[in-house]
């Protein structure tokens, strides 16, 4: 089971803000990073760090955290942003051991 | 412009050893603060982070794989491998090379961490 946990699946209406959160308790002392799969694809680096877009990713999606929580926000989300989601963190051990979110299916209606 | 590559056979029989390599094209896979990792995709599930290695050879294992994980460096080839030992159907997955990179600004501040570049995925089946 894995110790970063997320809703399965949210919606939104296009041109909307939605947030996907990820909940885990080494959260509360390490950042979260943020990937984004569409089918058949290899997952994308969105967000990473406190709140760090890499080059390319478009400034509508945004990182934040508080206490165990970590969210990300996409701002006026668009079709091309229907995709699974998934945060990545280290475990509560803090041992450099890598742990993934179960993942969250984005549909934007 | 960095580029990973995993190859390796696409099926293999229960209770054998899965052995796949990424080639790092694009850079030098000794340069920078990069940990080279594996992560697997079962069919229709999540990510699962199976381990890294660190150009000075040293790893760190997802527990619940350790006892059969090994992963190895070969900087002379800039590649690194994985070895995943006594297989069965639930290994059955799509199985990534990443280079996850540490961040740090000038003042040698760190401020995050991820999974930057990604290899296309290889599917491997364990089936007898």
């Amino acid at each position: 089971s894995s110790e970063l946990t997320q809703d399965p699946a949210v919606s939104v209406a296009l041109g909307q803000t939605v947030r996907i959160t990820c909940q885990g308790d080494s959260l509360r002392s390490y950042y979260a990073s943020w990937y984004q799969q569409k089918p058949g694809q290899a997952p994308v680096l969105v967000i990473y760090g406190k709140n760090n877009r890499p080059s390319g990713i478009p400034d509508r999606f945004s990182g934040s955290s508080s206490g165990n929580t970590a969210s990300l926000t996409i701002t006026g989300a668009q079709a091309e942003d229907e995709a699974d989601y998934y945060c990545n963190s280290r475990d509560s051990s803090g041992n450099h051991l890598g742990v993934f979110g179960g993942g969250t299916k984005l549909t934007v209606l | 412009q960095v580029q990973l590559q995993e190859s390796g056979p696409g099926l293999v029989k229960p209770s054998q050893t899965l052995s796949l390599t990424c080639t790092v094209s694009g850079g030098s896979i000794s340069s920078g603060s990069y940990y080279w990792s594996w992560i697997r995709q079962p069919a229709g599930k999540g990510l699962e982070w199976i381990g890294r290695i660190y150009t000075s050879g040293s790893t760190n294992y997802n527990p619940s794989l350790k006892s059969r994980v090994t992963i190895s460096v070969d900087t002379s080839k800039n590649q690194f491998s994985l070895k995943l030992s006594s297989v069965t159907a639930a290994d059955t997955a799509v199985y990534y090379c990443a280079r996850q990179r540490y961040y740090y600004d000038s003042s040698g501040y760190y401020y995050g961490e991820g999974f930057d570049y990604w290899g296309q995925g290889t599917l491997v089946t364990v089936s007898s």
